[in-house]
């Protein structure tokens, strides 16, 4: 079983529809993140959070929102869905280790906005 | 603010050694990571630079020099699997000790 899962892992929704995507993870790790990637801007950071109480912003957080239910549950939100949010959008979990906090990252969910 | 260049494609024959360079500006530097993404798969971790010197791995290794802001990763013998695209990221202590990402270099592994 994959340490890192998303869901949904494909999604196309319309503009102004709410949309939630979840991240779980089985690796025990602290640390977890939201990133997008786009062609030729590589992956930016949404949000991100060192444990359940702490949730901070990102590089472009406006238009989004997230929600730590859990040490292993980081869901990110887009309360009104606009074009420009298509994209493919990482959870990654993160920890201490000898590669540094060398980042793990979900398989990604691919979002389509019409 | 964080600034990662990398070239944008690269292209390589199978079994040659291809260098593929990164460039960043920052003030906050605390750790150079490289990754590998295949077409519409996650990113993996590949290596990790924080001191200067080259870092080796197997087919893989990795150069960091902190006070010409550059690294880059070296890939011998390569194989048609390597074909993907090379993630650059610099930890940053202005950035919250996060992880900032250049654009990433595809590389395309020709027979």
């Amino acid at each position: 079983d994959a340490d890192v899962t998303q869901t949904p892992r494909n999604r196309i929704t319309k503009t102004g529809k709410r949309i939630m995507l979840e991240c779980s993870q089985t690796k025990g790790h602290d640390r977890m993140y939201w990133y997008r990637q786009d062609p030729g801007l590589g992956l930016r950071l949404i949000y991100y959070s060192f444990d359940v109480k702490d949730i901070n912003k990102g590089e472009i957080s406006d238009g989004y929102s997230v929600s730590r239910q859990a040490q292993a549950k980081f869901s990110l939100s887009l309360e009104s869905a606009i074009p420009n949010q298509t994209a493919l959008y990482f959870c990654a979990t993160s920890v201490l280790g000898r590669g540094g906090y060398e980042q793990y990252f979900g398989p990604g969910t691919r979002l389509t906005v019409t | 603010g964080q600034n990662i260049d990398q070239p944008t494609e690269m292209t390589a024959t199978e079994g040659a050694i291809v260098q593929i360079n990164c460039t960043y500006q920052t003030s906050g530097f605390n750790g150079l990571f490289w990754y590998q993404q295949h077409a519409g798969e996650a990113p993996t971790f590949l290596s990790y630079n924080v001191l200067d010197g080259l870092e080796e791995k197997g087919r893989f290794s990795s150069f960091l020099s902190r006070s010409k802001g550059y690294s880059y990763l070296l890939l011998k013998e390569l194989q048609m699997k390597d074909s993907a695209s090379y993630l650059c990221a610099v930890r940053d202590k202005n950035y919250g000790q996060n992880f900032v990402f250049g654009p990433g270099t595809r590389l395309s592994v020709l027979p």
